[in-house]
């Protein structure tokens, strides 16, 4: 199956830093890519949706300016968190959608950050 | 009440039972998805379906559009089978946003 890669897999950073996460589709191409946050033991949530070449849509209650994402390339999408506070702490995850027009969705395995 | 409810919340059984986890969906959808989130977080996705059945192994997954219920099944589990089993189902005209169940702890015991 389509693959999809995260780096870094984990961070650690000093409160008030900015930390890059990068989303990868390593062998197709990516249209829009979901951002998805984790609180232990809780379901994903859905941070925004990002499609090639324009401004991501985000969820109700998250914060562009914090969360700031870049989908340049159909391969590649990246999540900023800026001024990054201990209560960012969480598990990270991107998904890329195959196809316009489908739901055939593959997850990358994650970014944990740990803002201390 | 939310819109994807799973049951059960977790599950321990012993190596070589037969495993069911359900799901029910209150919403149209476009697609069902089965996913698998093992110790350490990564997902991968098992199955997307939006209709009948579906085997992949010693998985299958099943759907019924009518009573907007699915299941996935494990026959012959093993404990490398552990893991957070999620239910995600695609709303119909929504973009393919999914909407989440919380999640099935399974724990297969050797």
């Amino acid at each position: 199956g389509a693959v999809v890669s995260q780096h870094p897999s984990w961070v650690i950073c000093k409160s008030g830093t900015s930390v890059k996460i990068e989303c990868r589709s390593l062998d197709f191409q990516a249209t829009t890519m979901f951002w998805y946050r984790q609180f232990p033991k809780q379901s994903l949530m859905l941070m925004a949706t990002s499609n090639e070449g324009s401004k991501a849509t985000y969820e109700q209650g998250v914060e562009k300016d914090k969360f700031l994402i870049n989908h340049a390339s159909l391969t590649l999408s990246t999540l900023t968190v800026t001024s990054a506070h201990p209560e960012d702490s969480s598990f990270y995850i991107c998904s890329a959608r195959v196809q316009p027009g489908t739901d055939t969705q593959y997850f990358g395995p994650g970014t944990r950050l740990t803002v201390l | 009440k939310n819109e994807v409810e799973q049951s059960p919340q977790n599950l321990t059984a012993q190596e070589g039972e037969f495993i069911t986890i359900n799901c029910s969906y209150s919403v149209g959808i476009s697609a069902l998805h089965w996913l698998q989130q093992h110790p350490g977080g990564g997902i991968v996705s098992l199955f997307m379906l939006s209709s009948g059945k579906k085997k992949h192994g010693r998985l299958i997954a099943t759907i019924n559009i009518q009573e907007k219920h699915s299941s996935l099944h494990i026959t012959a589990s093993h404990p490398r089978d552990s893991a957070v089993y999620i239910c995600a189902v695609g709303i119909r005209g929504s973009n393919y946003q999914l909407i989440w169940g919380a999640g099935t702890k399974l724990i297969i015991k050797p």
